[in-house]
């Protein structure tokens, strides 16, 4: 069975343009994460959606990020416009309602 | 705020010896808490979790340990491989569904 999928795998962009990042998660988990990982950091929490509710998005700058789950299926977390500091590593996780979240490989975004 | 922290951010260890990998908390009221693997260019893996009603759990080659007291856990890799080559974070699960990760562990092994 495939694990959570993430594309692009790598992003280099310049400050001020607007990026997208796509996550399908593993087959029949409801809930899907975004985390951002900074650079010899753990994981922080953006948002949680429970199939297309974001449940949990405390943690997401809304003036920049924004995400949807329209069919509460994929996903897609865009930042528009991007800045220095949004260099990072953008990570996908699912979960069945409660339970283990499966991570994906995360999205390298490098911003100039 | 409450938060999840590591001892240590790097650990060297030869191949075959035993790894402890150490980590506090801060909320005395956490309940459950993850060991997650990270190999470079991957996204965490679950490893091993431990409830706060147990001091000890085993997995194959690895132990957590909790101590409520001093609110610190511990993950013990037995016969330490190459492959163990990774960042290691501990994880609290805050509600339902919220993880708060710590700062991380890098673990590497001498030849």
């Amino acid at each position: 069975e495939a694990g959570v999928v993430q594309s692009p795998r790598y992003k280099i962009i310049e400050k001020k343009q607007p990026v997208a990042f796509w996550c399908n998660p593993i087959s029949g988990h409801n809930t899907l994460y975004w985390y951002l990982q900074n650079l010899g950091q753990g994981p922080e929490l953006l948002i949680r959606y429970e199939n297309e509710e974001a449940v949990d998005d405390s943690q997401l700058p809304k003036d920049r990020f924004s995400a949807e789950r329209l069919k509460g299926v994929d996903s897609t977390l865009k930042i528009q416009p991007a800045e220095l500091g949004d260099s990072a590593v953008y990570l996908c996780a699912s979960s069945l309602a409660v339970g283990e979240q499966f991570f994906g490989p995360g999205t390298r975004l490098t911003v100039l | 705020g409450e938060s999840v922290g590591l001892h240590l951010p790097t650990l060297s260890v030869q191949e075959g010896d035993n790894s402890i990998i150490n980590c506090a908390y801060s909320n005395s009221a956490s309940d459950y808490f993850i060991w997650y693997k990270q190999e470079s260019g991957k996204g965490p893996q679950f490893i091993i979790d431990i409830r706060s009603n147990m001091d000890k759990r085993q997995g194959q080659r690895v132990t957590v340990l909790l101590n409520k007291t001093v609110k610190h856990l511990s993950l013990q890799i037995a016969a330490t491989q190459p492959g163990d080559s990774a960042v290691y974070f501990c994880a609290e699960k805050q509600g339902a569904q919220k993880l708060v990760f710590g700062q991380g562990t890098r673990l590497t092994i001498n030849p």
